[in-house]
């Protein structure tokens, strides 16, 4: 089955300063990369997702690029703020009907 | 609109009991999925469904069984909590597969001691 390796564990950064998570998974045949962002004590909830077509999507701060030869996708966060403070949990899924493979997450830490 | 909504959120149960988690949407979605999450570990998928009357085993399926006898709802069962089953479970629901948003519960902190 897939499996996605989530780096790093826990990133501290300054405010203002930009984030970088990185994902690799293991399916060459997966072909959805969706971003979830939990805060303590919430599920998590999507931010961003790319799919298997498309090399690197924005959405305002947030950014996510895609490397389907090297299965590996990354998530970008610039001008990062006290609110994007969160685990990020980076997941990857084929087309079929069970469920996404979650990386083990990164605690991002934003110093002010 | 509530989204999934997630009952009870907190519970303790001794060694050996039984309980039943519910989950219940309403976005009209036809697929439903329970996590459960450890320090450490990410989300591994327990079981899901893909529709009213169906379900099947995701990647940790042991000591829990489910049933989805309503389409808005999927049920996760105990049948005899252990202390490993000690965990923060998540419902989810996709409106089609695992490929599109899923929506996520508050989740149930279930304690087993």
């Amino acid at each position: 089955g897939e499996n996605v390796e989530q780096h790093p564990s826990t990133l501290s950064v300054q405010e203002g300063d930009s984030a970088v998570i990185k994902c690799t998974y293991s399916d060459s045949a997966s072909n959805y990369f969706p971003w979830y962002k939990q805060e303590l004590g919430k599920g998590p909830q999507l931010i961003i997702d790319i799919r298997s077509n498309v090399g690197e999507k924005k959405d305002q701060r947030i950014a996510v690029t895609l490397n389907k030869t090297a299965k590996h996708f990354s998530l970008h966060i610039t001008e990062t703020q006290p609110e994007d403070s969160a685990v990020y949990f980076c997941a990857a899924a084929g087309g079929g009907a069970d469920g996404l493979t979650f990386g083990k997450g990164t605690h991002l830490i934003i110093q002010p | 609109n509530a989204g999934v909504t997630q009952t009870p959120k907190f519970r303790v149960l001794k060694t050996g009991q039984s309980m039943t988690l519910l989950c219940a949407q309403d976005m009209n979605h036809e697929y439903m999925y329970w996590y459960r999450q450890d320090p450490g570990m990410g989300l591994r998928l327990i079981h899901y469904s893909v529709g009213e009357g169906t379900t099947a085993k995701g990647e940790v399926p042991d000591g829990y069984n489910v049933s989805r006898l309503k389409k808005q709802n999927f049920l996760l069962g105990l049948e005899s909590a252990a202390p490993s089953q000690t965990s923060v479970y998540f419902c989810a629901s996709t409106w089609n597969g695992r490929n599109t948003e899923a929506f996520f519960g508050q989740g149930t902190r279930l304690t087993v001691v």
